[in-house]
Parts: structure tokens; C-alpha cells; sequence
């Protein structure tokens, strides 16, 4: 059973616009979510991550706002560019845990138009 | 640096026949582990290393074999292929157990008839 689910397998938005992720997770113990991208043909890289100490972290055009409450976390790109067309995944995982072993989302698929 | 390498790109089987998949990381991390990723699933761990000589099972284990006899290597072993471990094959390495960290490698594609 998927414990983190990304609902939206595809979203196409314009060059300069925001583009917004989301994911929802089930397990109330996991405290630590971050956020992968990946090409085509090339493996995940990583993007940005938050604790769950935090609601909000930002890094440049990405911000990933979690709501505990919800058990939902989302990720911002904003302005999107053509360079984010992309999978995007998000990750789950008690930081506790022995070794990170993190739940993955299916991935959202965007494509930035120009 | 290379970073981390897979070998082969891609692969096809038949049901039945072995097969192991390559990776090797040349940034001295103590810390490896092999995905598979399907489609309409997340990334699934499969094994992971935290160093040469230990291993240990993720969550599908099954169908898979690893061993850490150095560092830089953390070969995946497949003894008897079956068409439900058709998929995308990702190695990963990283310095510390935090999954931030990780670095991937370009991934194998393996179809198995």
C-alpha cells in the first residue's frame, strides 16, 4: 500500500507561471519529505527538503510547504522555465529510521510551454 | 569524478536466465542502494549497503541478490529473471544516510520475455 501519493500524474503550465506540486502521505510518523527531479534517461537529483519542524523552506524559484495536520506537502516553482519540464517526485521517511529509507510518490510529469 | 556508473543501459532477458547489474561510485561513499522504479509507482528500495561487507534488504527484496566486497562496487544480482522485474533499475550512492544526499546513477532498463 503506497503511503505517499502524488494524485496528479501530469501538469502542463506556461513559461513564467507557477507551477504547483502536490503529494499526500498516510503514515503520521514520517518527519522528514523531500523533493526529486528527474530527466529523462538520467537518474533523480535532488531539489529541496523539509523537516518536519518546519512548514514552509524555499530555495530559489522551489518552495515545499508542509501541512502536518493535512498530511500534505506541495511544491512551488515560481516563475516555472522551460529547463523544470521534468518528473518530479516526493519522498517520505522517519528520520529515525535506520538508514532513510524513504516511501516514494508515482512522480508528476510537467511540461513548461513557452 | 564519474560519479555514480550503471552497466548496462539496457538489457533484455528471458525468463529464467541471470544476470547482474553493474554500479560503481568513485566518491569514496560508504553508503549504496539499488531502486527499481515501475510505472504509476515511486521508487522502491530493493537493497542497500552501509559499507564494504554489509548489506541489507529494502523493501522487494525478493528475486535479488547483492554483495559490498569494496567500496566502490555494489553489484545487483538477478538469478532467475522473471517478467514482473521488467523495469528501471536505479543505483545510488551517498556519504551519509540522508536521502538528500544521494546521488543516482543514470539507471538500467531491463526487460524480461
Amino acid at each position: 500500500d503506497q503511503q505517499v501519493k502524488q494524485n496528479s500524474p501530469s501538469l502542463s503550465v506556461q513559461e513564467g507561471r507557477i507551477s504547483i506540486l502536490n503529494c499526500d502521505y498516510t503514515n503520521s510518523m514520517f518527519d522528514y519529505f523531500l523533493w526529486y527531479k528527474k530527466y529523462p534517461a538520467e537518474g533523480p537529483t535532488f531539489l529541496i527538503s523539509i523537516s518536519s519542524i518546519k512548514d514552509k523552506n524555499e530555495d530559489g524559484r522551489f518552495t515545499v510547504f508542509l501541512n502536518k495536520s493535512a498530511k500534505h506537502l506541495s511544491l512551488h516553482i515560481v516563475p516555472s522555465q522551460p529547463g523544470d519540464s521534468a518528473v518530479y517526485f516526493c519522498a517520505a521517511s522517519e528520520r529515525g529510521d535506520s538508514w532513510g529509507k524513504f516511501q516514494f510518490g508515482a512522480g508528476t510529469q510537467v511540461v513548461v510551454t513557452p | 569524478n564519474a560519479g555514480v556508473t550503471q552497466t548496462p543501459k539496457f538489457q533484455v532477458l528471458k525468463t529464467g536466465q541471470s544476470m547482474t547489474l553493474q554500479c560503481a561510485q568513485d566518491m569514496n561513499h560508504e553508503y549504496m542502494s539499488w531502486y527499481r522504479q515501475d510505472p504509476g509507482m515511486g521508487l522502491r528500495l530493493i537493497h542497500y549497503s552501509v559499507g564494504a561487507g554489509i548489506t541489507d534488504q529494502g523493501e522487494v527484496p525478493n528475486g535479488y541478490n547483492v554483495s559490498r566486497s569494496t567500496t566502490e562496487d555494489f553489484p545487483l544480482r538477478l538469478l532467475s529473471a522473471a517478467p514482473s522485474q521488467t523495469s528501471v533499475y536505479f543505483c545510488a550512492s551517498s556519504y551519509d544516510p540522508f536521502q538528500e544526499t544521494q546521488y543516482f546513477g543514470p539507471g538500467t532498463r531491463l526487460l524480461v520475455l
